[in-house]
């Protein structure tokens, strides 16, 4: 079974800051996916960046870009100039690839993006 | 164009009421999904269907059924609402193999008093 693990239950960060999320996975697959989503005070549930457990290059999107470390089985999210619009509820997620399994959510960092 | 909806986004109801909770996908994706957001934000997986056909059904009464018409569609109707029910209910569908992530709709909100 998959396990993820996020450790900082709450952040803040003031604004056009850079502020670092940390997730951490436990798995025996070798070929799997992480995610970043994003869950705003209206509860949609927003993909934020995606990452190939294959590929070693760090993904970026704009001003969010991921540090993925497989051996230690870290997926940080960093987001660079911080804005108001940022915060939320960030949910790092796991699903093996290759089949059709659910997605593995830790428990969340609620980050406040201070003006 | 909504990718995934469900209706309704609030529902509010008694105890020991039955309800059904809809949602439809127009992504064209083969897997549709319940996820269960408590009170605490956790989100843990309750149904998964593959074309029509259930995958994974974890440790979830059986007060709660899925019901999937088609491939487009995944219901989810509970009979004898309890307190502990009250929750966010989401649906969301990926085309799996791709990997690219499941899309979720709005969230349901179910508060039974």
């Amino acid at each position: 079974a998959q396990t993820v693990t996020q450790s900082q239950p709450e952040m803040s960060v003031q604004e056009a800051e850079t502020v670092t999320l940390s997730c951490t996975y436990d798995t025996s697959e070798n070929n799997y996916y992480l995610f970043w989503y994003k869950q705003p005070p209206s509860r949609q549930m927003i993909l934020v960046i995606r990452q190939e457990a294959y590929k070693q290059q760090n993904a970026t999107e704009n001003r969010f870009s991921v540090n993925f470390q497989k051996a230690a089985k870290s997926f940080s999210l960093k987001i660079s100039d911080s804005q108001l619009g940022d915060t939320a509820m960030y949910f790092c997620a796991f699903v093996p690839s290759g089949s059709a399994r659910q997605l593995t959510f830790g428990s969340g960092t609620q980050l406040t993006v201070l003006p | 164009d909504t990718a995934v909806s469900q209706t309704p986004k609030y529902l509010v109801t008694q105890m020991g009421n039955d309800k059904s909770i809809k949602c439809e996908q127009n992504l064209g994706h083969d897997t549709m999904y319940w996820y269960k957001q408590d009170s605490k934000k956790f989100l843990k997986i309750m149904f998964s269907y593959n074309n029509k056909e259930l995958i994974i059904n974890e440790t979830v009464p059986n007060r709660f059924s899925p019901k999937s018409p088609d491939k487009a569609h995944l219901n989810l109707h509970i009979n004898s609402l309890e307190l502990g029910d009250s929750a966010v209910y989401f649906c969301a569908s990926s085309q799996d193999l791709t990997g690219r992530g499941a899309f979720f709709g709005q969230g349901t909100r179910l508060t039974v008093v």
